[in-house]
């Protein structure tokens, strides 16, 4: 299975509500990264957290890192619908032998912004 | 700056053709790499390279085969499409490894019948 699970895996809210989505993974991990994907498009980079940090804030995402329990939030506050998108999470892991690591992409979460 | 571009856009092409996906960057990012999307399957890294002149597989790398000979280039070869090579492919880079985001194409949406 992959190494970062999202959940849910869709989410529908009203504008200027706030999303929660959850990343849980199971081995251990130097980053974690969160990205998104607008329809029919490349996915972009929202904010990377290492593993010795507890939480960062990009504007209005905050996402936090549990170690201990291998999990990770992202929060999108006041949701607009803009931000309709779909959201992955990658953890970003040594790879014994190979320069580049590993990063691991999850399956999304739909998040679904109603205006 | 343009980023990371990918050509084609959209293919169509029967079992057994063969083809080539382009993808520049113009971010001088050492890493680049070739992706599949499919639904309810995130992405899958296919091939990667770590700098110009190298390349290294991925987790599912069968069928397909890559080429970086510049460095702002990383080219993805099918030699014989199979309808199992149906997907969205993304390249991305990055400056160096896994400890740094990743900068994606638009995607190649390749469809084989």
């Amino acid at each position: 299975s992959q190494q970062g699970e999202e959940d849910p895996q869709a989410l529908s809210i009203q504008e200027g509500e706030n999303a929660t989505m959850n990343c849980s993974y199971k081995t251990s991990i130097n980053n974690l990264q969160w990205y998104r994907q607008n329809s029919g498009r490349g996915l972009v980079h929202l904010i990377l957290i290492r593993s010795n940090e507890r939480e960062k804030h990009s504007g209005r995402l905050r996402v936090t890192l549990d170690t201990s329990k291998k999990s990770s939030s992202l929060l999108i506050t006041a949701s607009r619908a803009a931000d309709t998108a779909s959201y992955f999470c990658a953890t970003g892991s040594f790879s014994g032998g190979t320069s580049y690591g590993k990063l691991t992409f999850g399956q999304g979460t739909i998040l679904t912004v109603h205006p | 700056n343009a980023g990371v571009t990918q050509t084609p856009k959209f293919r169509v092409l029967k079992t057994g053709q063969s083809m080539t996906l382009l993808c520049a960057q113009d971010m001088n990012h050492e890493y680049m790499y070739w992706y599949r999307q499919d639904p309810g399957m995130g992405l899958r890294l296919i091939h990667y390279s770590v700098g110009e002149g190298t390349t290294a597989k991925g987790e599912v790398p069968d069928g397909y085969n890559v080429s970086r000979l510049k460095k702002q280039n990383f080219l993805l070869g099918l030699e014989s499409a199979a309808p199992s090579q149906t997907s969205v492919y993304f390249c991305a880079s990055s400056l160096q490894g896994y400890s740094y985001e990743q900068y994606f194409g638009p995607g190649t949406r390749l469809t084989v019948t």
